[in-house]
């Protein structure tokens, strides 16, 4: 029940193209869902956040979709850049708890 | 501005030899975590504090241990480092109030066992 399940596993985006990932979740006492990036070799940054009173929230090209009733949830990149190419994971965490890592999609986004 | 600082960004380690990673936060955050992540995989919970109160994760070997001396420093302690425990170690922090769990990570210790 503590499991954040995400694909895919890996993606490949042509420059200028839609990159979706997505995340399901069973705890429905989460209440809060982040999008982590990371380049290799540094920790994971903060990407974009939404918690569940919203079914959207757009941050530039960033935008997050949020499916409370199918406790699903999903990320879109716009545009997509080379400078993109990252590993994404999905989180989910409930109040003053920890955050539970979905198992990462790792973007390359072609010239 | 760097707000979470982990000491040393590499360490090499001997087998069974003890060894110790350091984590330091400008944030004066309340909870700090410490992370094992592996190649291509999630980063994995070892353990958090909530202040001063530490939270062992059920499936942490008894070869982890944690010590967090005051709010800005947390230690993370392997007693006898195996092969397996070659990985990269990230320490992160939030702020437990108001419902908000934005977590902080820092740049990570990658740690290499020979």
């Amino acid at each position: 029940q503590q499991q954040v399940k995400q694909s895919p596993q890996s993606l490949i985006v042509q420059k200028g193209g839609i990159s979706i990932i997505n995340c399901a979740y069973e705890n429905t006492a989460f209440d809060y869902f982040p999008w982590y990036q990371q380049f290799p070799g540094k920790g994971p940054a903060l990407l974009i956040a939404i918690r569940p009173d919203v079914s959207e929230k757009k941050e530039g090209r960033f935008t997050i979709s949020f499916n409370k009733s199918a406790k699903q949830f999903s990320l879109h990149i716009m545009d997509s850049q080379p400078g993109d190419s990252a590993t994404y994971f999905c989180a989910a965490s409930s109040y003053g708890g920890k955050l539970i890592f979905g198992q990462g999609t790792e973007l390359s986004v072609k010239p | 501005d760097a707000m979470v600082i982990q000491n040393p960004r590499y360490q090499v380690t001997q087998f069974g030899k003890p060894v110790t990673l350091s984590c330091s936060q400008t944030l004066n955050h309340n909870v700090m975590y410490w992370y094992q992540q592996k190649s291509s995989q999630a980063p994995k919970l070892l353990f958090h504090y909530y202040d001063k109160d530490f939270n062992n994760e059920a499936d942490t070997p008894d070869n982890f241990q944690s010590r967090r001396p005051n709010t800005s420093f947390c230690f993370l302690d392997i007693r006898s480092p195996g092969l397996g425990d070659a990985a990269m170690y990230l320490c992160a922090t939030s702020r437990a109030t108001g419902g908000r769990t934005e977590a902080f990570f820092g740049q990570g210790t990658r740690l290499t066992v020979v």
